[in-house]
């Protein structure tokens, strides 16, 4: 099974920062990569797939990049919004698995 | 515009049964993977099963096999989750969510709780 490691597990920023969230697969998953965010008690939500194509929608300040093995999610000038989980997910082979996720909030 | 909409949830035995449904609108059913996706109270997603569109193709994560059984009915825009020999760490929101190589729909999820 591909494992996915999301770092950091959370992160502290202000309204108006740029925060990075790093995904690592154990193997290469060529471009097999997306992006979910998840507010609390909600169902989570499509942001990124395949590494960089935004979901319709989702607003510009949302990017992606990365292949093989080694991703990047940029928020540019986080907004109140944006405060959230954000999870990767490979999708290369099944089982399909999710990073742990990274926890976005207001500092 | 799509929904999806899943419902059976609830509370169950350990070593008890219970199967979920998910129902589908907005868009041709027939046309997409389905997943099953869970998250237990206070942790991350974990993705479960998928199945194709006629029911040919389908994988299920290493903790669910043998007990978990996922099907759909293309008439009925419906996706289902027979779920037995239920233990208390499947205790979760369960999630249906269309497509296998992203999901872009997810429904509102179905708390499972098993207690003993």
């Amino acid at each position: 099974d591909i494992q996915m490691t999301q770092s950091p597990s959370s992160l502290s920023a202000f309204v108006g920062d740029r925060v990075t969230i790093t995904c690592r697969a154990s193997q290469s998953i060529s471009s097999y990569l997306n992006w979910y965010q998840q507010k609390p008690g909600k169902a989570p939500k499509l942001v990124i797939s395949a590494v960089a194509t935004l979901h319709s929608g989702v607003t510009s300040r949302f990017s992606g990049s990365g292949s093989g093995t080694d991703f990047t999610l940029t928020i540019s000038n986080l907004q109140p919004e944006d405060f959230a989980t954000f999870y990767c997910q490979q999708s290369y082979s099944a089982p399909l698995t999710f990073g742990g996720g990274t926890k976005v909030e207001i500092k | 515009q799509v929904q999806l909409v899943e419902s059976g949830g609830g509370l169950v035995k350990t070593g008890g049964s219970l199967r979920l449904s998910c129902t589908a609108s907005g868009f041709t059913f027939s046309d997409y993977y389905m997943n099953w996706i869970r998250q237990a109270p206070g942790k991350g997603l974990e993705w479960i099963s998928y199945i194709d569109h006629e029911s040919r193709t389908i994988y299920y994560v290493d903790s669910v096999k043998g007990r978990f059984t996922i099907s759909r009915d293309n008439a009925k825009n419906s996706l289902y989750l027979q779920m037995n020999s239920l233990r208390a760490d499947d205790t979760a929101v369960y999630y249906c969510a269309r497509g296998h190589v992203f999901s872009d729909y997810w429904g509102q999820g179905d708390l499972v709780t098993v207690s003993s």
